[in-house]
C-alpha cells in the first residue's frame, strides 16, 4: 500500500496569515498517462469532507484561490494564504493512484 | 445541485449486518464511478470500496476481506454498501463519495453505523 505521510499534525494559525501542510507519499503518483493522482480534502467541524484540490495543483470547482497545491516527486504541499475563521478544520492529503486509495493522518488547522 | 444522501445506518450487534444506500441526484449518475470512505471515531478517513461505471468492475480495502459488497443500480441512481459479519471496528461514519481522485470529488453527508453489543 501507498503510505501517504503529512506534517504538521497541528496547524495554529493568526488569522490573515499563511499555512503550509506537507504530505509525503512513498512512491511516485505519477501515472503514466501524465496525472498526478494527489487530491486535498478538507472537513470542517459538523460537515462532511469536500474536495480542496485535485491531481495535486488543481483546484476544485468554487474554492477560492487562496488554496493552491504544489508538488515536487513525492513531495506536496498545500498552502492557504490569509487564513480566514472559516478555514478551522481537518486536512487530508490523498492518493487515488492504485487500490486501496490512502489518506495522510490529517492536519487540524485553528485559529489562534 | 448535486446530492448524495445516505441512509441505513443504525446501531447492530457483532456479526449482524446492515445495508447502506446512497440516493444521487443532480448529475449523471451512470457516468462516474462511485466509492465508500469512513471515518471512525476519533480517527482519520479510510477508503472502504469502489464500483466502476456500469457496476461490472470492484474493488474492497483488505480489511473487509469478503465481508461488504458495493453495488448500484442506475435505473434508480442509487449505490449501496452490503456490510456483513460486523465487527466493533468497523463502527464509523460512512460516506458515499462520487469520483474520488478526480475533478468531480464530491461527498455525501454520510451514515453512522455503530457496531455494539
Amino acid at each position: 500500500d501507498i503510505v501517504m505521510t503529512q506534517s504538521p499534525l497541528y496547524l495554529p494559525v493568526t488569522p490573515g496569515e499563511s499555512a503550509s501542510i506537507s504530505c509525503r507519499s512513498s512512491q511516485s503518483l505519477l501515472h503514466s498517462l501524465g496525472k498526478i493522482w494527489l487530491d486535498w480534502h478538507v472537513q470542517k467541524p459538523g460537515q462532511s469532507p469536500q474536495l480542496l484540490i485535485h491531481s495535486a495543483s488543481k483546484r476544485a470547482s468554487g474554492v477560492p484561490d487562496r488554496f493552491s497545491g504544489s508538488e515536487s516527486g513525492t513531495e506536496f504541499t498545500l498552502k492557504i494564504s490569509r487564513v480566514e475563521a472559516e478555514d478551522v478544520g481537518i486536512y487530508y492529503c490523498m492518493q487515488g493512484l492504485q487500490t486501496p486509495y490512502t489518506f495522510g493522518q490529517g492536519t487540524k488547522l485553528e485559529i489562534k | 445541485e448535486v446530492q448524495l444522501v445516505e441512509s441505513g445506518g443504525g446501531l447492530v450487534q457483532p456479526g449482524g449486518s446492515l445495508r447502506l444506500s446512497c440516493a444521487a441526484s443532480g448529475f449523471a449518475f451512470k457516468t462516474y464511478w462511485m466509492h465508500w470512505v469512513r471515518r471512525a471515531p476519533g480517527k482519520g478517513l479510510e477508503w472502504v470500496s469502489r464500483i466502476n461505471e456500469d457496476g461490472t468492475y470492484t474493488t474492497y480495502a483488505n480489511f473487509v476481506e469478503g465481508r461488504f459488497t458495493i453495488s448500484r443500480d442506475n435505473a434508480r441512481n442509487t449505490l449501496f454498501l452490503q456490510m456483513n459479519s460486523l465487527r466493533v471496528e468497523d463502527t464509523a461514519v460512512y460516506y458515499c463519495v462520487r469520483d474520488l481522485g478526480g475533478q468531480g470529488g464530491y461527498w455525501g453527508q454520510g451514515s453512522l453505523v455503530t457496531v455494539s453489543s
